[in-house]
């Protein structure tokens, strides 16, 4: 069966320090990765996906980035954080359903979520 | 006009009762359609998926009206812990992704 792993749960830290989340994924090969961002009291908001190995999407413009190194890996970066990047980070999969660059609409599975407080 | 808007509740109703939830979108080429169940502070998490001919899954019964451009949950003889906020999420061909609502919070009470 499949599982996704996310790291660390809870992280909190001083604005204008640098960033990095992970997700990785077990018992599928060559999924779809996204990250997400859920804020207090509001609803999830795409910010990257990934139909394969260093092929990254950004949704919406920002102060992250993100990178894929391996087929099942999922990385969230910032070089420098803002307060307005508080929030509950959700790395996500799917099943990869083929086209160069086309994501699909298959169900997507969560991990446990990073929730991120900067100060 | 958001893409997919959901009553935020709070619903709160006693234990055993009937509570339905509808969402709307307003996106004519969505082509999937789910509602997944968020406890709090958890992730997201599958509930069940829409069809076009409906569906059922023991209490829970979702519908789909492509018509009017909405899907519906339906939870009956509520329990304590179906307490949680009820996600509708809409898929879409045209841009291949999903589109999450924000939530309706359902509290069931004893």
């Amino acid at each position: 069966s499949q599982t996704i792993h996310q790291w660390p749960a809870t992280l909190v830290q001083p604005v204008g320090s640098p960033l990095s989340l992970e997700c990785t994924v077990e018992g599928t090969s060559n999924p779809n990765l996204y990250w997400y961002r859920q804020a207090a009291g509001r609803g999830l908001q795409l910010l990257f996906y990934s139909v394969g190995i260093g092929q990254i999407s950004s949704e919406v413009p920002q102060n992250l980035s993100a990178s894929r190194p391996q087929d099942r890996q999922f990385i969230l970066s910032s070089k420098k954080l803002l307060l307005s990047d508080s929030g509950f980070y959700l790395c996500a999969w799917s099943i990869f359903r083929g086209g160069p660059a086309k994501i699909s609409t298959d169900t997507q599975y969560f991990g446990p979520g990073t929730r991120l407080t900067v100060l | 006009r958001k893409e997919v808007e959901q009553d935020p509740g709070p619903f709160n109703v006693p234990e055993g009762a009937t509570v339905a939830f509808n969402c709307t979108y307003s996106n004519s080429a969505s082509q999937s359609f789910f509602w997944y169940r968020q406890d709090c502070r958890k992730e997201p998490k599958l509930l069940m998926s829409v069809y076009s001919s409906g569906n059922e899954d023991g209490r829970f019964t979702a519908q789909l009206n492509r018509a009017s451009q909405y899907i519906s949950l339906l939870i009956r003889d509520s329990k304590l812990s179906d307490s949680a906020t009820y996600l509708c999420v809409i898929g879409s061909s045209n841009t291949g992704k999903l589109i999450f609502g924000q939530g309706t919070t359902l509290q069931v009470k004893p």
